[in-house]
């Protein structure tokens, strides 16, 4: 079974300062990664995902992150943050060939101004 | 286009009842996911629709839930005697299937067992 790690809950953030949000995972087997935000009262949607090819995924809203196989991490950034980037963010991973996901416990980033 | 939509948004119901939550995929997809959010985690999968067969269960808690998906389209899912732990955020996605790994999550259902 996937575990997925995101190492921290909370993340506060100033308006335009850089955010990394990080997540690891344990998998003995090849996968795919995702990142899922959750804006207040609202489903989640998909930021980004990394199926295979470059390790560097670049997503909506100005956000990328970077698959290391080695380290088994995918963490996500983002060089300057808004107000409206305010939301939990989700890590998630699913085992190659699989199609149901595993999430993270989430990450909350407060950006102030 | 109409994204998932779930009913009811918010479900309250006493320990013991039965409940069904009602899930529409975005027209055309042929996956369907249930999930389970409690307070201060992230989601947890339930079950698996490629059409209207159940492809992967091993996320159902016990056999007091159960779900359907009989014309291939809407889902159900169906809790039989709540309990308390019952209650949860329970979403819905969906996936255009063949292949891809994308999924549409529906704004959920509160479900509140008292």
């Amino acid at each position: 079974a996937q575990s997925v790690t995101q190492l921290d809950s909370q993340v506060p953030v100033f308006e335009e300062a850089p955010v990394e949000l990080r997540c690891n995972y344990s998998s003995s087997v090849s996968v795919y990664l995702f990142w899922y935000v959750q804006y207040p009262n609202q489903g989640l949607q998909l930021l980004l995902k990394y199926l295979s090819g470059s390790t560097l995924v670049k997503g909506i809203n100005g956000f990328e992150a970077e698959f290391n196989k080695s380290q088994t991490s995918f963490h996500l950034r983002k060089p300057s943050v808004h107000i409206s980037d305010t939301a939990e963010y989700f890590c998630a991973v699913s085992d190659l060939g699989d199609y149901k996901l595993s999430f993270g416990a989430g990450t909350t980033v407060t950006v102030r101004a | 286009g109409a994204g998932v939509s779930q009913t009811p948004s918010n479900k309250v119901t006493e320990k013991g009842k039965y409940v069904e939550l009602r899930c529409d995929p975005i027209s055309g997809h042929t996956a369907l996911y249930w999930y389970r959010q409690s307070l201060g985690q992230g989601p947890e999968f339930l079950i698996y629709f490629q059409g209207t067969g159940a492809a992967d269960d091993s996320g159902l808690p016990n056999d007091r839930f159960f779900a359907v998906r009989p014309e291939g389209s809407v889902s159900t899912l169906k809790i039989q005697r709540t309990e308390r732990g019952d209650s949860a955020v329970y979403l819905c996605a969906s996936s255009p299937g063949g292949g891809t790994h994308e999924q549409y999550f529906g704004p959920g259902t509160r479900l509140t067992v008292t």
